[in-house]
C-alpha cells in the first residue's frame, strides 16, 4: 500500500536531549513537510522541501533541523534549543499543485 | 501568515441531519482549497478540494461551496453519522503552482449525536 509513514507514535524526551522524528513516504513524491499542532491551533509549519538536498524554513523553524538526503525521507529533528517542544508532529507530502498527504503523526512529550 | 478562520469551533448535530462547516480565507489569490478531518490523535485526511474556477464540488455525502465574491468555503455533510465525529479543517494555497505551501484553519469540531 502506499502512503506516509511516521515513527514513533509516542516520543518523550527529556530537557536539554535532541530527539528526531521519522517520516517515510512511498507515493514517489517530490514535496515533505512538517507540522506542529497544538490544541486549538491550526497546523503550523515547521520546515519543507520541495525536492531532495533542498530544504525551506516555515513559520516556526526555529530549535528544528531537518535533513531530505533520499527522496523518501525527511527526518525532523527537535534540539534542545525548542523551548517548548511538546506538541503533535505532523509529516505530509504532495506532488504538483495537489492536496497534501498526511501521516499518523507523532506526540512528543517533554519530561 | 495566512490566515485562514472558520466561524464555529464547535457543532453539534443529530445523526441523520445535515452538517454545515463554514471557513472565511483571507487571500483573494488562493485558487486551491481542501477540507481535511481529522480524528483524535491521528493525521489528517483529505475529505474534497475544490479549485477557484468552480463554485461547488461534490463528493460522496460531502459538498464544497466555494464563494469568492466573500471568500469563504463551506462544507456540506449529508445524513450525518457517528462515524464523521472529528475535527475537520479548511486549508487554502494561494499558489498551488510554485510552493505547495497550504495554509489551515484551527478547525472545526463535529459531535454527531446518536
Amino acid at each position: 500500500d502506499g502512503g506516509i509513514t511516521q515513527s514513533p507514535k509516542y516520543l518523550f524526551r527529556k530537557e536539554g536531549q535532541n530527539v528526531t522524528l521519522s517520516c517515510e513516504q512511498n507515493l514517489n513524491h517530490d514535496a515533505m513537510y512538517w507540522y506542529r499542532q497544538d490544541p486549538g491551533q491550526g497546523l503550523r509549519l515547521i520546515y519543507y522541501s520541495q525536492i531532495v538536498n533542498d530544504f525551506q524554513k516555515g513559520d516556526i523553524a526555529e530549535g528544528y533541523s531537518v535533513s531530505r538526503e533520499k527522496k523518501e525521507s525527511f527526518p525532523l529533528t527537535v534540539t534542545s534549543a525548542q523551548k517548548n517542544p511538546t506538541a503533535f508532529y505532523l509529516c505530509a507530502s504532495s506532488e504538483g499543485g495537489n492536496e497534501q498527504f498526511f501521516g499518523p503523526g507523532t506526540r512528543l512529550t517533554v519530561l | 501568515g495566512e490566515s485562514v478562520g472558520l466561524h464555529l469551533p464547535t457543532l453539534s448535530v443529530q445523526e441523520g441531519d445535515n452538517s454545515i462547516i463554514n471557513c472565511a480565507y483571507s487571500n483573494s489569490a488562493s485558487d486551491y482549497f481542501i477540507w481535511y478531518k481529522q480524528e483524535s490523535g491521528k493525521g489528517p485526511q483529505f475529505i474534497i478540494d475544490i479549485r477557484s474556477n468552480m463554485d461547488k464540488r461534490q463528493g460522496q455525502r460531502v459538498t464544497v461551496l466555494l464563494n469568492k465574491t466573500v471568500k469563504h468555503l463551506s462544507l456540506q455533510i449529508a445524513a450525518t453519522q457517528p462515524g464523521d465525529s472529528a475535527v475537520y479543517f479548511c486549508a487554502e494555497n494561494p499558489d498551488e503552482l510554485g510552493g505547495n505551501q497550504f495554509y489551515f484553519g484551527t478547525g472545526t469540531s463535529l459531535t454527531v449525536i446518536p
